[in-house]
């Protein structure tokens, strides 16, 4: 089945800096990528998803870039501010047919100091 | 907006008790999910069901089961329930590859403690 790993599993950036949390997945036929935004006592909220068509997206103050030879994809915060405080996690999955579950990476603590 | 419901946000029960989680959502959505979270293992897939009777096995599906008899609920059930099944648990429902968007839908989740 899918692996998929993320890292850091902590990041500290100060407000304002740029935030990246790079992911890699082992299943070359996973072609949806979303990343979840939980906050503290709430439930994952999707904030971006990339499909294996594209390499790149943006909305507003977030990007996903994905490598499909590499099989990595990564999300990019910039001009952090505190509301982006988090933890976020990536998943991986196959689409097309039936009801495919996602597959998480363990998560990052995103912490943006003041 | 999409409403994921689960019926409890905290629940205790005794080692061997049976155990019901209840989730409902309100999108008439075909697809839907029950992970487990614990802290460092990030969200992992228990049981998922396409469509009303239908139920696979996600990734740890030992000591568990599921039942889909209305397309608007899906209830997950310890036969048993042990120490090691502590955890919060959070129900998801999406729409059939397709249609609309590939997303799913969280619900708040169920923080299950068993003594």
């Amino acid at each position: 089945g899918e692996n998929v790993e993320q890292h850091p599993s902590t990041l500290s950036v100060q407000e304002g800096d740029s935030a990246v949390i790079k992911c890699t997945y082992s299943d070359s036929a996973s072609n949806y990528f979303p990343w979840y935004k939980q906050e503290l006592g709430k439930r994952p909220q999707l904030i971006i998803d990339i499909r294996s068509n594209v390499g790149e997206k943006k909305d507003q103050r977030i990007a996903v870039t994905l490598n499909k030879t590499a099989k990595h994809f990564s999300l990019h915060i910039t001009e952090t501010q505190p509301e982006d405080s988090a933890v976020y996690f990536c998943a991986a999955s196959i689409t097309g047919g039936g009801a495919d579950g996602l597959t998480f990476g363990k998560g990052t603590h995103l912490i943006i100091q003041p | 907006d999409v409403k994921v419901t689960q019926s409890s946000r905290y629940l205790v029960k005794r080692t061997g008790e049976k155990v019901f989680l209840e989730c409902v959502q309100d999108m008439d959505h075909e697809n839907m999910f029950w992970y487990r979270q614990d802290p460092g293992l990030g969200l992992r897939l228990i049981y998922f069901s396409y469509d009303v009777k239908m139920k696979e096995k996600g990734d740890i599906p030992e000591g568990y089961s599921v039942s889909r008899e209305k397309k608007e609920r899906f209830s997950l059930i310890l036969e048993s329930a042990s120490t090691n099944q502590t955890s919060m648990y959070l129900c998801a429902s999406r729409a059939p590859p397709g249609r609309a968007k590939n997303i799913q839908y969280f619900g708040a989740g169920t923080r299950l403690s068993v003594l």
